[in-house]
């Protein structure tokens, strides 16, 4: 079967890092996209990840490690309003995402 | 900004009703889904459409679903006999290009069948 797993909660603190890691196993991976959804709403797109290695969108950056079906997504400088679900996400080649467990970040004052 | 539009925000059906989700993707993306999340869960795909045909589709999307892109601007999820556990909140997403693109989800539709 394919799955993303994902620690369900993380807390951390005003102007923190966080990781959220997360393991993966699919069929005809092509990359790994993180989304962020905030009380059940529409779930928005964060960052993807072709290729191994970073990528950085201001406070946030992505991690792929492909040989190790592994990823990461880094926010730095947390804020209050980073408290939301956020879920790694797995494309291939077929037509259709494959959502991760989800992890619960709750950033506290 | 341009938006994925859901409509109705929120639809409490009878069991065995049938109920027709409505959905505006961004006017120039190709690639149209339906995803559902029971509430706490996560988020699973449904469907894909492209060029006016189902793409894929996964084995929650059985013979009490249909998609329909009645005209150019609407996408529509039609759901036969409502079950209780058809109750979640459904997205309609679009992408310009492929999947592996960024995908824009709508506010969804939370179906309550009662």
């Amino acid at each position: 079967g394919q799955s993303l797993e994902q620690p369900s909660e993380v807390t951390a603190v005003e102007g923190a890092i966080v990781q959220i890691n997360c393991t993966y196993q699919t069929s005809g991976f092509y990359g790994l996209s993180w989304y962020q959804q905030h009380d059940g709403g529409a779930p928005t797109f964060l960052s993807y990840n072709a290729l191994d290695g970073l990528e950085e969108t201001g406070r946030f950056s992505s991690f792929l490690s492909r040989s190790d079906s592994y990823g990461y997504l880094l926010l730095q400088e947390l804020q209050m309003k980073d408290s939301a679900s956020y879920f790694c996400v797995a494309s291939g080649a077929t037509n259709k995402l494959i959502f991760g467990t989800g992890t619960l970040l709750a950033v506290q004052p | 900004e341009p938006e994925v539009t859901q409509t109705p925000s929120h639809q409490v059906t009878q069991m065995g009703q049938e109920v027709i989700l409505r959905c505006v993707p961004i006017s120039n993306h190709l690639y149209f889904y339906w995803y559902r999340q029971i509430l706490g869960q996560k988020v699973e795909f449904l469907v894909s459409f492209y060029n006016n045909e189902i793409s894929e589709k996964s084995e929650i999307f059985d013979d009490q679903f249909s998609v329909e892109r009645p005209d150019g601007s609407n996408f529509t999820l039609k759901i036969r006999s409502t079950k209780l556990e058809d109750s979640a909140m459904y997205f309609c997403a679009s992408s310009e290009h492929s999947q592996n693109t960024e995908a824009f989800f709508g506010q969804g539709t939370r179906l309550t069948v009662v």
